[in-house]
């Protein structure tokens, strides 16, 4: 079945550089969301990509959804302290609208 | 205030011991959904559900039960929990789930140890 692989598994940023996190499928998504978790809280929705090379930027945060609709990435510019948090990507095996897999996610820790 | 609200935050109980954990919300929402989420592995569907009466298979339903007999109600049953049901659940819904899956919104999350 489809499998959601999200990279790194940790990343570790002094305050003020930049990062970017990776999610791949390994099937064609129809869409793919993406989520942040803050410590020791629930999951709370960031953002939804649906066509293909589609690009979304909520200020620091851009979000790319690959040409292939396969894979996707989040980038962070100047990563402040209230960026800490795992990062998880969620996408709909194949045409079945009611599940969604995520990725293991990132976890995010900002150095001041 | 628009929530998801689950129902205990905290347990900690016995091998074989019925529990259920409660989930409701207050959007009208038609689409329900339970998570587990476990160290390294992210979030694992367990169940969802589409409608009141109409309810399916995640990826990881063994051992647990749901209904939906109320739209705003979408309980998470283990008949007979075992110590690898140990693990903090989220219940979550959204709209609806038709036309592409939508943004899910997501209750506080329950921690369940099972001794």
């Amino acid at each position: 079945g489809q499998q959601v692989m999200q990279i790194p598994q940790y990343q570790h940023v002094q305050e003020g550089e930049d990062f970017t996190t990776y999610c791949n499928s390994s099937t064609t998504l129809s869409n793919i969301q993406w989520y942040k978790q803050r410590p020791g809280g629930h999951p709370v929705f960031l953002i939804q990509l649906v066509k293909s090379g589609e690009v979304k930027k909520q200020k620091r945060l851009t979000f790319q959804f690959g040409e292939a609709k396969k894979n996707s990435s989040l980038h962070i510019t100047a990563t402040q302290t209230t960026d800490v948090g795992t990062y998880f990507c969620a996408g709909p095996p194949g045409v079945s609208w009611g599940k969604l897999q995520f990725g293991s996610g990132t976890q995010v820790v900002v150095t001041p | 205030e628009a929530q998801v609200t689950q129902n205990p935050r905290y347990l900690i109980t016995v091998t074989g011991k019925k529990l259920t954990v409660t989930c409701s919300q207050n959007m009208n929402h038609e689409y329900m959904s339970w998570y587990r989420q476990d160290p390294g592995l992210g979030l694992r569907q367990i169940y969802y559900s589409m409608n009141v009466e109409v309810t399916d298979k995640g990826d990881v339903p063994e051992g647990y039960k749901v209904s939906r007999k109320e739209k705003r109600n979408f309980p998470l049953i283990l008949e007979s929990p075992s110590p690898n049901q140990t693990s903090l659940y989220f219940c979550a819904s959204s709209p609806t789930a038709g036309s592409g899956n939508q943004p899910q919104h997501f209750g506080d999350g329950t921690r369940l140890s099972i001794l």
